[in-house]
């Protein structure tokens, strides 16, 4: 089964970096997949789509202060010189044949 | 990319209701589109995609049968019909944009939402 792992929680410092974990199933670790962003009352927001090398192809606008990792079945989100509004929800996404699958979500504060 | 939704609202348990998604600034008919739902403090959890051509449809298990999703590409909207609603229903349900035609992709761009609430 597909299935993405996220840890709720995660917090760093103003100005600080932060790296945010996706873990994909037993038997889909090659899989791509994507990160979006959250914030507070608002839609999601697409941040970049990330695959097993670690190549990403980011969305319109994202900040270089955003960047993707792979290893193994671990996708990484890699936040730098945090900010006040880096503040929100992150989710990753992937899919496989007739599905799309959500990770529970990281709800990020920034101290 | 521009996606606004529209038809969200206040539903007794098993009445029906259609969501709207219009759609601008990319060639409508060359993506598939979805809709995402978020329920209260929760969160997302796909709901259903449709290729750019609208041959192929794709459900979750918790609507298949009761939700209908279709698209005019001349009028640019994507739609999602809803019936027999229940409780568990009730979310904010969001318009995404996918990085393909076939469906079951990547999201690439996402609207704002609109609220459907299933009480009586």
């Amino acid at each position: 089964q597909l299935v993405l792992t996220q840890s709720p929680s995660a917090s760093a410092s103003l100005g600080a970096s932060v790296k945010l974990t996706c873990t994909l199933s037993s038997g889909h670790i090659s899989h791509v997949i994507a990160w979006h962003q959250q914030q507070p009352e608002k839609g999601p927001r697409y941040l970049m789509k990330l695959s097993s090398d670690g190549s990403h192809f980011k969305g319109d606008g994202i900040p270089d202060r955003f960047s993707g990792s792979s290893s193994g079945a671990e996708r990484y989100l890699t936040i730098s010189s945090l900010q006040s509004e880096d503040e929100a929800d992150y989710y990753c996404q992937t899919w496989g044949t007739d599905i799309q699958v959500f990770g529970g979500g990281t709800k990020l504060t920034v101290l | 990319v521009q996606l606004l939704e529209s038809g969200g609202g206040l539903v007794q348990p098993g009445g029906s209701l259609r969501l709207s998604c219009a759609a601008s600034g990319f060639t409508f008919s060359n993506y598939a589109m979805s809709w995402v739902r978020q329920a209260p403090g929760k969160g997302l959890e796909w709901v259903s995609s449709l290729s750019g051509s609208g041959s192929r449809t794709y459900y979750a298990d918790s609507v298949k049968g009761r939700f209908t999703i279709s698209r005019d590409n001349f009028k640019n909207t994507l739609y999602l019909h809803m019936k027999s609603l229940r409780d568990e229903d009730t979310a904010v349900y969001y318009c995404a944009k996918e990085g393909s035609t076939t469906g079951c992709d990547y999201f690439d761009s996402w609207g704002q939402g609109t609220l459907v609430t299933v009480s009586s």
